[in-house]
């Protein structure tokens, strides 16, 4: 069936590292790929989508590939902030009514 | 202005009873979920209605009743509440897409009713 796998967390860096945290993905056919991000206390929102393979997303200085050859759709940025600390969700979107997630990588950015 | 909003935002309350959650969008989608969030962020998805249809009813107890009755709203009614449904329950919106697979269509969240049983 669909499924999505992302690094287990908790991730720790310090303000100004780079980023990277990995999503693989299984699914028939090409699946629309999505990152959420979840601040402490709110809901999921969007942070990126990508809908076909070699597609970029990006937003807020968050970029990610659709990489149909590898199932991959890995969140990278080059230099995280604070406020970036967060909890993020890598997705797919298969069968248009039922989006899947995985379970979820929490990001710590120390000062 | 909140595009998705739930109540209550907090719900306390003893094993036994029977508790309901609201859920409103007003950005004119067709599709509403419901998910429930453990302890350890794992999002499972519930339950899902397009246009007051039931579209998707994962493996929930019976105890657990969605309720639209308009596709603005999409209630969530709980019985007989037990210490394991204490979680997080999110209620989001998605535009309906065109049925061909992949939808591009996000999901718009609401923040949350975080439910503790005692």
């Amino acid at each position: 069936g669909n499924s999505v796998t992302q690094m287990e967390g908790p991730v720790t860096l310090s303000e100004e590292a780079f980023l990277t945290i990995n999503c693989t993905y299984t699914a028939t056919g090409y699946p629309s790929l999505f990152w959420y991000v979840q601040y402490p206390g709110e809901g999921l929102q969007l942070l990126l989508k990508a809908t076909k393979a070699d597609d970029k997303g990006s937003n807020k200085g968050f970029e990610a590939t659709y990489r149909k050859e590898t199932t991959s759709f890995h969140l990278e940025k080059g230099s995280v902030q604070v406020s970036d600390s967060a909890v993020y969700f890598c997705a797919l979107n298969r069968d248009n009514d039922k989006i899947i997630f995985g379970k979820g990588t929490r990001l710590h950015i120390l000062p | 202005d909140t595009a998705v909003s739930q109540t209550p935002k907090y719900l306390v309350t003893q094993m036994g009873n029977d508790k309901s959650i609201k859920c409103e969008q007003n950005l004119g989608h067709d599709t509403m979920y419901w998910y429930k969030q453990d302890s350890k962020k794992f999002l499972k998805i519930m339950f899902s209605y397009n246009n007051k249809e039931l579209i998707i009813n994962e493996t929930v107890p019976n105890r657990f009743s969605p309720k639209s009755p308009d596709k603005a709203h999409l209630n969530l009614h709980i019985n007989s509440l037990e210490l394991g449904d204490s979680a997080v329950y999110f209620c989001a919106s998605s535009p309906r897409g065109t049925g061909a697979a992949g939808s591009p269509y996000e999901q718009y969240f609401g923040p949350g009713t975080r439910l503790t049983v005692t």
